[in-house]
C-alpha cells in the first residue's frame, strides 16, 4: 500500500517558466514532509522540507505547499533552470520519526 | 568531507551465494537506514537502525539482515540471494531520525542472475 504517491513520472517545463511538481499521501498521521533531488548515479539528496504546522515553505527558488485536507503537497521551483533537471521524491515519515515512506518519484526534465 | 561510503557500487552474483554491502558514515549520526529503489516503486525502506544494537524492519525486509555494532556501520545482508532482490540499494543517516533529512550514499546496483 503506497503510503506516499506521485501520480505524475514525468514532467517537460522549459527554462525560465515555474516547474510544479505533486505529492498526495494517505496517512492522516503524517506531519512532516520532506522532498529530495536524485540526479543519475548519485544518492538523493535533500531539498526542502515542510511542517504539518505551516502551509508554505520557501528556500531561494523552492517552495513547497502543504494542503492538509486534501492530503496534497506540491514543490514549485521558479525559475526552473536546466541544472534542476532530476528525479524529485517526496517523502514522509511515521510521527515516531524512525520509518520513511517515499514516492515514486517524479523525473523533471528542463528544456533550454 | 561528510559523507555515506556503500560498497560495492556494483555486484553481479548468482542466486544463493551470500553477499554483504557495507555502509559506513562518518558523521557521528545515530540513524541509519536502508533503502531499494525499483522502477515504478520509489524508494522501499528495509530496515533502520535507531542506534548501535538497535535494527527495527522498515516496509520491505523480508531476505534482508542488518546489524549495527558500530555506530559508523550498517552492512546489508542477503543471506540467499534471489533474482526478485536484484536492485539499487542506498544506504542513508541522519542525526537521530525523526524529521532530520537523511544524508545518502550513492547507491549499490545489484543483480541476482
Amino acid at each position: 500500500d503506497q503510503q506516499v504517491k506521485q501520480n505524475s513520472p514525468s514532467l517537460s517545463v522549459q527554462e525560465g517558466r515555474i516547474s510544479i511538481l505533486n505529492c498526495d499521501y494517505t496517512n492522516s498521521m503524517f506531519d512532516y514532509f520532506l522532498w529530495y533531488k536524485k540526479y543519475p548515479a548519485e544518492g538523493p539528496t535533500f531539498l526542502i522540507s515542510i511542517s504539518s504546522i505551516k502551509d508554505k515553505n520557501e528556500d531561494g527558488r523552492f517552495t513547497v505547499f502543504l494542503n492538509k485536507s486534501a492530503k496534497h503537497l506540491s514543490l514549485h521551483i521558479v525559475p526552473s533552470q536546466p541544472g534542476d533537471s532530476a528525479v524529485y521524491f517526496c517523502a514522509a515519515p511515521t510521527n515516531t520519526g524512525n520509518q520513511f515512506y517515499f514516492g515514486t518519484g517524479t523525473s523533471l526534465t528542463v528544456i533550454p | 568531507e561528510a559523507q555515506v561510503t556503500q560498497n560495492p557500487r556494483y555486484l553481479i552474483t548468482v542466486t544463493g551465494k551470500k553477499l554483504t554491502v557495507t555502509c559506513s558514515q562518518n558523521m557521528n549520526h545515530e540513524y541509519m537506514s536502508w533503502y531499494r529503489q525499483d522502477p515504478g516503486l520509489g524508494l522501499r525502506q528495509i530496515y533502520y537502525s535507531m542506534n548501535v544494537e538497535v535494527t527495527d524492519k522498515g516496509d520491505v525486509p523480508e531476505g534482508y539482515k542488518v546489524s549495527r555494532k558500530e555506530k559508523r556501520n550498517f552492512p546489508l545482508i542477503l543471506e540467499s540471494p534471489s533474482p526478485n532482490q536484484t536492485s539499487l540499494y542506498f544506504c542513508a543517516s541522519s542525526f537521530d531520525g525523526s524529521n532530520q533529512p537523511q544524508h545518502f550514499g550513492d547507491g549499490t546496483r545489484l543483480s541476482i542472475l
